[in-house]
């Protein structure tokens, strides 16, 4: 099975600031990564798909990149809304399709 | 618009089954596939399985093959997870979601979009 690795498990960090989230597949994935959004008591909600693209209705501060086994999604000016936790999942190798552990942001 | 909802709050004892429904609505069922993931208490998400909503092939995980089937009902536009000999261990959220695929295929690319609210399943004696 494909692992994913997320860093940090968590952060900190005022409104404003531009936040970084790594996730890492233990073998390559190519281009098929995707990141999710998910608040407390609600069910995940799709940001980035195909590792880059952004799902239509979220804001342009949510970019994604990546290939191979190292990807990015980037905050660049964090906003209030934006505390969650956000999870990676690969779907190259199936089955299973593995998601990363999660980042939670918090708002200072 | 697309939606999918599913059913209540479950509250099973050890060894008991559970049967979770995903109604769906705003497309056509047939051309999407559903897939199962759960949350167990402050975790994270773990993908249960999959299921082809035009001819019923599934696939599951290995952690729940052999205690869960995922059907569908056409005629509703409904799938439903069942999972047997519950455990403490299933205490979990478990979520329905469409599987979205590239234009180009499913090999291409797949993500889920949209999900279900949730089901908590609760599992104590």
């Amino acid at each position: 099975d494909i692992q994913m690795t997320q860093s940090p498990p968590s952060l900190s960090a005022s409104v404003g600031d531009r936040v970084t989230i790594t996730c890492r597949a233990s073998q390559s994935v190519g281009g098929h990564l995707n990141w999710y959004q998910q608040k407390p008591g609600k069910a995940p909600k799709l940001l980035i798909y195909g590792a880059s693209t952004v799902q239509s209705g979220v804001p342009s501060r949510f970019s994604g990149s990546g290939s191979g086994t190292d990807f990015t999604l980037i905050i660049s000016s964090l906003q209030p809304d934006d505390s969650a936790t956000y999870y990676c999942q690969q779907t190259y190798s199936t089955p299973p399709l593995t998601f990363g552990g999660g980042t939670k942001v918090e708002i200072k | 618009q697309v939606q999918l909802v599913q059913s209540g709050a479950e509250v099973k004892k050890p060894g008991a089954s559970v049967t979770v429904s995903c109604k769906t609505s705003g497309y056509t069922f047939t051309h999407y596939g559903i897939a199962w993931v759960r949350q167990a208490p402050g975790q994270g998400l773990e993908w249960m399985g999959w299921i082809s909503t035009s001819n019923g092939n599934t696939v599951y995980a290995r952690e729940v093959r052999g205690r869960v089937s995922l059907t569908t009902d056409r005629s509703t536009s409904t799938a439903y997870m069942q999972l047997g000999g519950l455990t403490s261990d299933d205490t979990a959220v478990y979520f329905c979601a469409r599987e979205y695929c590239n234009s180009r295929g499913c090999i291409w690319g797949r993500w889920f979009d949209p999900w279900g609210q949730g089901t908590l399943v609760t599992v104590s004696s």
